[in-house]
């Protein structure tokens, strides 16, 4: 089994509400990562959980707050968006070191 | 730091016709490299990697690539293209991560569209 699933599909948000996204995976990996990927780009690197440790932030603003509750879930709560946020978020999922990463189907989420 | 560079932002091909996407990559050491495919609004699918060894991978759905060290490439090709290859391709080279995991470093990706 590869998959990594995400809920929920679809997301529509205020600038004021509070939501999470959560992302599974059941392959027995120990690395996770949350993207951001806008339209007609590549996705960009958020996030890198190791072991359930938070390993990278890359420079993320504070209202993307991940949080790692055990090796086979990824949420990230989101508070206070603005309208720029709006993109596909994608959760992946790899074994430790420089192997490749699955990657689930994304959340597309839109800030209003 | 490493890079990648996927020099055709547009390809276009007959279906039938044979395909190679062009992805040229900086990297110090000897690189992962990876070939990702993302149809719309869908996440990304891994077609192939390479790491070490043969230097012809093959990948799913007829895709194969070759590691060119000397002219640091990796190009992905398919001799025959179905109208369901459409899709934008993305060339990755991956570096691990000292606290863990790993890091990918996209190119910005290749939109193939497949003529009927």
């Amino acid at each position: 089994d590869t998959e990594v699933t995400q809920t929920p599909k679809h997301l529509v948000m205020g600038m004021t509400n509070k939501k999470s996204l959560k992302c599974e995976q059941h392959m027995g990996h120990r690395a996770m990562y949350w993207y951001k990927q806008k339209a007609k780009k590549p996705p960009e690197l958020m996030f890198v959980y190791s072991y359930e440790k938070l390993s990278i932030n890359e420079s993320v603003p504070s209202r993307f707050s991940p949080e790692c509750p055990n090796s086979s879930l990824l949420n990230l709560h989101l508070h206070a968006l603005q309208p720029e946020d709006s993109a596909l978020y994608l959760c992946a999922s790899s074994q430790e070191g420089g192997t490749e990463q699955y990657f689930g189907p994304g959340t597309r989420l839109t800030v209003t | 730091a490493q890079s990648v560079t996927q020099p055709d932002i547009h390809i276009t091909v007959s279906e039938g016709a044979s395909l190679e996407l062009r992805c040229n990559y900086s990297y110090g050491a000897t690189p992962y490299l990876f070939w990702y495919v993302q149809s719309p609004g869908q996440g990304l699918q891994l077609l192939l990697k390479y790491f070490s060894g043969d230097t012809l991978v093959q990948g799913i759905k007829g895709f194969e690539a070759e590691f060119k060290r000397s002219q640091s490439s990796f190009n992905l090709r398919k001799p025959s293209v179905h109208w369901s290859d459409a899709a934008e391709y993305f060339c990755a080279v991956g570096e691990g991560l000292t606290g863990g995991g790993n890091k990918l470093t996209f190119g910005t990706g290749t939109q193939l569209k497949v003529e009927l």
